[in-house]
């Protein structure tokens, strides 16, 4: 109950084109869902990040669709770049205790 | 925006010895702090949380007595790795909440590469 399964685990783009990466969960305590952005030896840095009574949130090219009634969650990289290769990570935590992290997904776009 | 500052980044040390890494909140104090461990190409295992002024809270599996955290202020914690043996090498990261926002807004440090030889 408490993972959250991430697809696919890795993902080749052309560049400008749209990068789709899909989280699903179990727990319906569940009340943040951030994405995070990995570049090698660096710590993940924040994307965006969605509660659960919002269906949709965009930030630049990075937009989150949530579906509460299907227990999912997807990141959308819109006019994907070269410089967004890196390895993303969704997660999941609830009362702001201890995130739960996805697999991960590892992002190649192609120029 | 709240840096978490993450020190030393990379640490060679010999086996049997023990290595202290330290996590600093910079412009924001908080009362928990994360740290995880993380090997080539797979996601991020939480080991402990931390919280300032009392015991970690240890995940299922990992070992207190190895794995030694300390949280005496609202902006450092620390993680010792005690007589560090080759399977200890990995990547830990530490997360740190600040106190106060609903605490959401989860800051992870850059990580440091631990390779005991």
């Amino acid at each position: 109950q408490q993972q959250v399964k991430q697809s696919p685990q890795s993902l080749i783009v052309q560049k400008g084109g749209i990068s789709i990466i899909n989280c699903a969960y179990e727990n319906t305590a569940f009340d943040y869902f951030p994405w995070y952005q990995q570049f090698p030896g660096k710590g993940p840095a924040l994307l965006i990040a969605i509660r659960p009574d919002v269906s949709e949130k965009k930030e630049g090219r990075f937009t989150i669709s949530f579906n509460k009634s299907a227990k999912q969650f997807s990141l959308h990289i819109m006019d994907s770049q070269p410089g967004d290769s890196a390895t993303y990570f969704c997660a999941a935590s609830m009362g702001g205790n201890k995130l739960v992290f996805g697999a991960g997904t590892i992002l190649r776009v192609k120029s | 925006g709240a840096v978490v500052s993450q020190h030393p980044s990379r640490v060679i040390c010999k086996s049997g010895t023990s290595v202290k890494i330290e996590c600093r909140s910079l412009d924001f104090q908080a009362t928990t702090m994360f740290w995880y461990r993380q090997f080539p190409k797979q996601s991020l295992m939480l080991m402990a949380t931390s919280n300032e002024g009392s015991k970690a809270t240890y995940e299922q599996g990992v070992e207190k007595d190895k794995f030694l955290i300390n949280h005496a202020s609202l902006t450092l914690s620390t993680l010792t790795v005690t007589s560090a043996h080759p399977e200890d090498s990995s990547f830990y990261i530490c997360s740190a909440r600040p106190t106060g926002t609903g605490g959401y807004g989860y800051t992870f440090g850059s990580g440091t590469r631990l390779t005991v030889v």
